[in-house]
């Protein structure tokens, strides 16, 4: 079955430091990856996907993340954090086109100013 | 511009009261889903719907019904809410690249 693990509830970065956000997945076949981020009263924004190709993919408000096989891990990244990116963070996998997205039970982000 | 819209954003009802809460897409996309947001949970799927006429179950579809008559609308439907379905839901389609704003549903 498919599943989709982010290890840590809560992520506390110094503003100006690089920030990883963890994701972990297990699927049978290649996963479409993605990653979203719900700012507090608002719903959830996309930030980007991996489907196939490189595997850093660069997204929205200068995250980017990078797919590895081997690892089956899609950590979300970022080199200088802003107090504004503090929020929560979910990851997601879908196996293909017409499967259901299965979402991580979030990460929450706190930017240190 | 480009939108899901949800209504109501929020919502109290009673135990029993039947209810719905719309959702919309101006993107013509066929793909569209309905979730459940839980404190610890994530977001788990109710509902998802791959064209007109076609709905499927997700991980948590009990206690809940969808319609998919025409492409832009995917209305979700508590026949007989329960507190344990108070929640916050969201809508998404076209592969969930956009989400409704939510609605916040409080059933007393």
């Amino acid at each position: 079955a498919q599943s989709v693990a982010q290890p840590e509830d809560q992520v506390n970065v110094a503003e100006g430091n690089p920030l990883t956000v963890k994701c972990t997945y297990s699927v049978s076949g290649n996963p479409y990856l993605f990653w979203y981020v719900q700012y507090p009263n608002r719903g959830l924004q996309f930030l980007l996907k991996y489907i196939t190709g490189d595997n850093l993919v660069k997204g929205s408000y200068g995250f980017e993340a990078e797919f590895n096989k081997s690892q089956t891990s899609f950590h979300l990244k970022k080199p200088s954090a802003l107090v504004s990116d503090s929020a929560l963070y979910f990851c997601a996998v879908r196996v293909n086109r017409d499967d259901k997205i299965i979402f991580g039970k979030g990460t929450r982000l706190h930017i240190l100013p | 511009e480009a939108q899901v819209t949800q209504n109501p954003r929020y919502l109290i009802t009673v135990t029993g009261k039947k209810l719905t809460v719309t959702c919309s897409q101006n993107m013509n996309h066929e793909y569209m889903s309905w979730y459940r947001q839980d404190p610890g949970l994530g977001l788990r799927q109710i509902y998802y719907s791959m064209n007109v006429e076609v709905t499927d179950k997700g991980d948590v579809p009990e206690g809940y019904k969808v319609s998919r008559k025409e492409k832009r609308n995917f209305p979700l439907i508590l026949e007989s809410p329960s507190p344990n379905q108070t929640s916050l839901y969201f809508c998404a389609s076209m592969s969930e690249a956009f989400f409704g704003q939510g609605t916040r549903l409080t059933v007393v």
